[in-house]
């Protein structure tokens, strides 16, 4: 069975720093682009970041870029956020995602993990 | 960016009556749209992708139609596990944009 599960969220001041973690399970990993997609309190869903398989290929949000760092450890099954100078917009619930397609993957989101908090507030 | 558009904000249905949900976008897409749907607590299921596939396990009442920029999700007869937020997707370009949701309530 395929899991995805999050860790890492929790309260922050603005201007700090946080690292979200996401260990997957029950697919051949390095072989799935993996996205991580937010969701602040009541709203809709927004685009963070994606990673290739491979890791070579990476494309962040406006949003984020020159604040958030995607990586993945393909030893470890692990994709990571490093969240840096974060701001009170973005507070969200952090979801990972995975391609629901292997190789050249179409960057459909399937699964998703359950998520975890992010709350940046003083 | 590619703005998607959803309308309407809330359908109010009743279970087993067909619900028509629209995702319009700013430029065209071709056919790569697709559609998700939330409930409450839980993290968002694919249900539609390329404008017009079920995803793995997506019961047939569930269908998606559209190209370019005009997309429509169908619930041939909505059931009590299907009032729900839905959200379409495209993946033409970057950045990934997803539209603001449609709720679907109950009645």
């Amino acid at each position: 069975e395929v899991q995805l599960l999050e860790s890492g969220g929790g309260l922050v001041q603005p201007g700090g720093s946080l690292r979200l973690s996401c260990a997957a399970s029950g697919f051949t990993f390095i072989t799935y682009g993996m996205t991580w997609v937010r969701q602040a309190p009541g709203r809709g869903l927004e685009w963070v970041s994606t990673i290739s398989g491979s890791g070579t290929t990476i494309y962040y949000a406006d949003s984020v870029k020159g604040r958030f760092i995607i990586s993945r450890d393909n030893s470890k099954n692990t994709l990571s956020l490093q969240m840096n100078t974060l701001r009170a917009e973005d507070t969200a619930i952090y979801y990972c995602a995975r391609d629901r397609r292997n190789g050249h993957g179409d960057n459909w989101f399937d699964p998703w993990g359950q998520g975890t908090l992010v709350t940046v507030s003083s | 960016e590619i703005v998607l558009t959803q309308s309407p904000a809330t359908l109010s249905l009743s279970p087993g009556e067909r619900a028509t949900l629209s995702c319009r976008a700013s430029q065209s897409v071709s056919n790569y749209l697709a559609w998700y749907q939330q409930k409450p607590g839980q993290a968002p299921r694919l249900l539609i992708y390329d404008a017009s596939n079920r995803a793995t396990g997506i019961p047939a009442r569930f269908s998606g139609s559209g190209s370019g920029t005009d997309f429509t999700l169908t619930i041939s007869s909505l059931e009590a596990e299907d009032f729900a937020v839905y959200f379409c997707q495209q993946r033409s370009i970057w950045p990934r944009t997803f539209g603001q949701g449609t709720k679907v309530e109950m009645k």
